[in-house]
């Protein structure tokens, strides 16, 4: 059974430049959250997507936009990247109505940016 | 959203049990308290969960208190393998308004080295 799959695993973008990285969910999962995390911190929610709609966003600008799709795989847009957009990208799983279970996560996408 | 407090780090030698502090004086009364840890290059691991009473798995005991005010993650018996960051998370699954997603909030967590 496939956990929670990322990729790229590693990715180094310049200023100014976009990014999508992508998530696959756990078997049996549906509902996608993207988390920040910043080296040295614990990671900042950014936002979750079930059923195809953005449900719950975290403190992060317009610049950083998901999207799902029907097989509840989701990408993560960011765009015109800052220097400060550097940080390990995590992707969790979950289902939704189960609220008290856990989410499972990816090992992340590593974003450099020059 | 509510707030943990953990100590920066701890240490424990190897095979010796280790009990990982949790503070959490604004918990809710939907909020389920979590603990994951996450090892280098890795992305966070799901430790235990609970909500009121103290929780056994393969992995850890939770100890919840009373008024669930703190809690504490016990490793029975830690190994090498055990070395990582802990985070104690309380994740809010109300209800109000329709729906709660449950996003985890992460703080800083506690650097746990395990000493041979």
């Amino acid at each position: 059974d496939a956990g929670v799959t990322q990729s790229p695993t590693h990715l180094i973008k310049t200023r100014g430049q976009q990014v999508t990285l992508r998530c696959s969910p756990k078997s049996g999962h549906d509902t996608v959250s993207w988390y920040q995390q910043a080296l040295g911190q614990g990671p900042q929610f950014i936002f979750q997507y079930y059923e195809e709609e953005e449900r719950q966003r975290g403190n992060f600008p317009d610049r950083f936009s998901g999207h799902q799709f029907p097989n509840y795989s989701s990408e993560l847009n960011v765009n015109a990247l800052l220097l400060g957009d550097s940080a390990l990208y995590l992707c969790a799983s979950s289902r939704q109505g189960f609220c008290n279970q856990p989410q499972h996560f990816g090992d992340g996408t590593r974003l450099s940016i020059l | 959203d509510a707030k943990t407090t953990q100590p920066n780090s701890m240490e424990s030698n190897e095979e010796e049990p280790v009990h990982l502090p949790c503070n959490h004086s604004t918990i809710s009364g939907t909020d389920y308290i979590h603990w994951y840890r996450q090892l280098p290059s890795q992305g966070p691991e799901y430790v235990i969960h609970g909500l009121t009473s103290n929780v056994n798995n393969r992995m850890a005991s939770l100890a919840i208190a009373e008024d669930r005010k703190s809690s504490t993650l016990i490793l029975h018996r830690a190994t090498l393998r055990d070395a990582a960051v802990y985070y104690c998370i309380l994740r809010d699954c109300s209800n109000a308004g329709g729906t709660s997603y449950g996003k985890l909030t992460f703080g800083q967590g506690t650097i746990l080295t395990v000493h041979p």
